[in-house]
């Protein structure tokens, strides 16, 4: 079963709109890790963002926050006032708190902001 | 933030040759990876470290060797390079400890083989 889903495979947003990539995730370890990362079209991962399990309030780094829903294990990222510079690959990350520390990364999503 | 860099940022290779990607990290981390992905896809582990004299094969299985002599350096290398092995692979570092860990990437390299 995939640990990391994201069903997304392309989005479409417009400049200076916000956007929403979902992310869901499957663990039974009560201590884990969510991570989004960026992928330009150049290739490297950027660090977004970081959600614990434990965290009590869903991260925020400027533009970008976590819509953390644990029930639903859902880790939605939000990127509000889309900029073209945002039209990259997303991906979603976990790492599980009782595993040797690896991280298991989605499929991604392809975000494209339009003018 | 860590800086971490790798060479060659693009190789193209014919069938058989012996390859090295580098990848160097500066901020003293001991736990280094190596991913392969191939292009839109996800990411696979196929090498980690966690510190110098220590190697794992990660998720999915790769005819690369790694190997970490310095903690700051953690080269892989192709023995007979295959159209097979075209692919981008990205190296990571991170400090291990907390869940909160965060992994680091260099630029990648994209590799081309004939």
């Amino acid at each position: 079963a995939q640990k990391i889903t994201q069903t997304q495979p392309g989005m479409f947003v417009q400049e200076k709109e916000a956007v929403t990539l979902d992310c869901t995730y499957d663990t039974s370890d009560p201590s884990y890790g969510l991570f989004w990362y960026k992928q330009p079209s150049s290739g490297e991962m950027i660090f977004l963002i970081y959600q614990g399990s434990y965290d009590q309030q869903n991260a925020t780094e400027g533009r970008y926050s976590l819509n953390f829903q644990k029930a639903r294990k859902s880790a939605n990222l939000v990127i509000s006032a889309s900029q073209l510079g945002d039209s990259a690959m997303y991906f979603c990350a976990m790492r599980e708190g009782g595993s040797q520390g690896n991280l298991i990364f989605g499929k991604g999503t392809k975000l494209s902001v339009k003018p | 933030e860590a800086d971490i860099y790798q060479t060659p940022r693009y190789l193209v290779i014919g069938t058989g040759k012996k390859i090295t990607l580098e990848c160097s990290q500066t901020m003293g981390h001991d736990k280094m990876y190596w991913y392969q992905q191939d292009p839109g896809m996800e990411l696979h582990l196929i090498h980690y470290s966690y510190g110098v004299n220590s190697t794992e094969k990660g998720d999915l299985s790769s005819e690369s060797t790694v190997s970490r002599i310095r903690t700051e350096h953690f080269p892989l290398t192709l023995e007979s390079a295959r159209p097979s092995h075209t692919s981008q692979y990205l190296c990571a570092s991170s400090e291990p400890g907390l869940v909160q860990e965060t992994q680091y990437f260099g630029p990648g390299t994209r590799l081309l083989v004939l």
